[in-house]
Parts: structure tokens; sequence; C-alpha cells
């Protein structure tokens, strides 16, 4: 069974740009996560999509927006990049949306800004 | 505001030692504790959890205490190996439609 799938696995942006990361879960996962990690924060929740419906929202600004698909591949994304944004980004599959099943993670995506 | 609070932030083990570490955490809501290991250039994979109806879970080399009136869980290392080196990081979660929360990691080096 493959594994979640994340692309681009790397990538460069400059500040202001715009960016959008792709998520595939494994087959028959329905809810997908985002967490955004970096060195002295750990990992932190961005958001959870189940369904093509958000269903829950961390605390960041409204320039990092979601969506999932029927299909229930997902995407991120982050408008105004600011440097701060640089950290990798990695999705979450997992079976339900019940918050106590396992997350499958991906490898992530590593975003560098400029 | 951090609900999960993760230590040490970095380890150091000599090969066969014991690794331990420790996380707190505040919400009496959580009922779900899992543990992941992350390798470089991976994510982050499940390890082990465990529920607040046991005080201990055991799977290999790897345990799980948990003190529930404390509010504190960690992982414990058995006989660590330099295969075990990784980032570990400790989560809660609650039933109900809320995400798990991480702690920061740890860093952990097992040296021969």
């Amino acid at each position: 069974k493959a594994g979640v799938t994340q692309t681009p696995r790397y990538l460069i942006k400059t500040r202001g740009q715009q960016v959008t990361l792709s998520c595939s879960p494994i087959s028959g996962h329905r809810s997908v996560s985002w967490y955004q990690q970096t060195p002295g924060q750990g990992l932190q929740f961005l958001f959870e999509y189940f369904s093509e419906t958000q269903r829950n929202k961390g605390n960041f600004p409204g320039r990092f927006s979601g969506r999932q698909f029927s299909n229930s591949r997902s995407e991120m994304n982050v408008s105004t990049l600011e440097l701060g944004d640089s950290a990798l980004y990695l999705c979450a599959s997992s079976l339900n949306s019940l918050p106590t099943g396992e997350l499958f993670f991906g490898e992530g995506s590593r975003l560098t800004v400029l | 505001q951090q609900q999960v609070k993760q230590s040490p932030q970095s380890l150091i083990v000599q090969k066969g030692g014991i690794s331990i570490i420790n996380c707190a955490y505040e919400n009496t809501a959580f009922d779900y504790f899992p543990w992941y290991q992350q390798f470089p250039g991976k994510g982050p994979a499940l390890l082990i959890a465990i529920r607040p109806d046991v005080s201990e879970k055991k799977e290999g080399r790897f345990t799980i205490s948990f003190n529930k009136s404390a509010k504190q869980f960690s992982l414990h290392i058995m006989d660590s190996q330099p295969g075990d080196s990784a980032t570990y990081f400790c989560a809660a979660g609650a039933s109900g439609n809320t995400p798990l929360v991480f702690g920061k990691g740890t860093r952990l080096s097992v040296i021969a």
C-alpha cells in the first residue's frame, strides 16, 4: 500500500510570493491533516480536512489555507510568504477524523523563503 | 499556549543504556498519548501509544509510563541502540473532534 505522498519535496520562494503544496493520502483514508515543523516549535497543527470539509484549524494567520478534493487529495496554500514561513510542511492521513487514531505522515515539503 | 511540554530537548545515551523522555500535559480531557519517531528526511511515524486506563504499556524495548494524577507520561527505551537515534515527539489527543497536540521533540543520539 502506497504511503502518503507530498509534492514538491523541496522548494525555494521569495518573500511576497505564494506557494501551493500537495498531499495524496493513503488509499481509503479520508482525513488529511497538515502540520508545520520548525526546529524551535516542533510540530504545529495547521488544519484538518475530512470528506472535503475543514474540521479543525490551528492558530495560523489567514495566509494559510487548504482544501480537500473528492478523491481525498489535499492542497495547502500560503500566500504573501514571509521569512518565518520557512519550515517543513507535513501532511498526515488517517482512516477517519477521530484524533485518537494513528496518523500516517508523508516525508514533507521543505519550504525555504528568501 | 503549549499544551504538551516535552523534555529534554536533546539526549545523548551510551549504547545499551536507557533513554528516558518526559512529557507533561495540562488538559485533563486528553485521553490518548502517542509517541512518534522521526528519522532525518522522513516524516514522523507512530512508535507506541497509551490510553489513561493503564499505567504502563510495553512494546519490545519501548515502554510508556503514564501518571494520570501528575499529568505526566514518559517514554523509556531500554538497551538503546545507535539505530534508535532519531527525534521523538510525544503527543496528546482528546476524544471528539480535536487534533493531536505535539511536544517540541527530543533529539536522541545513541553513541557506541
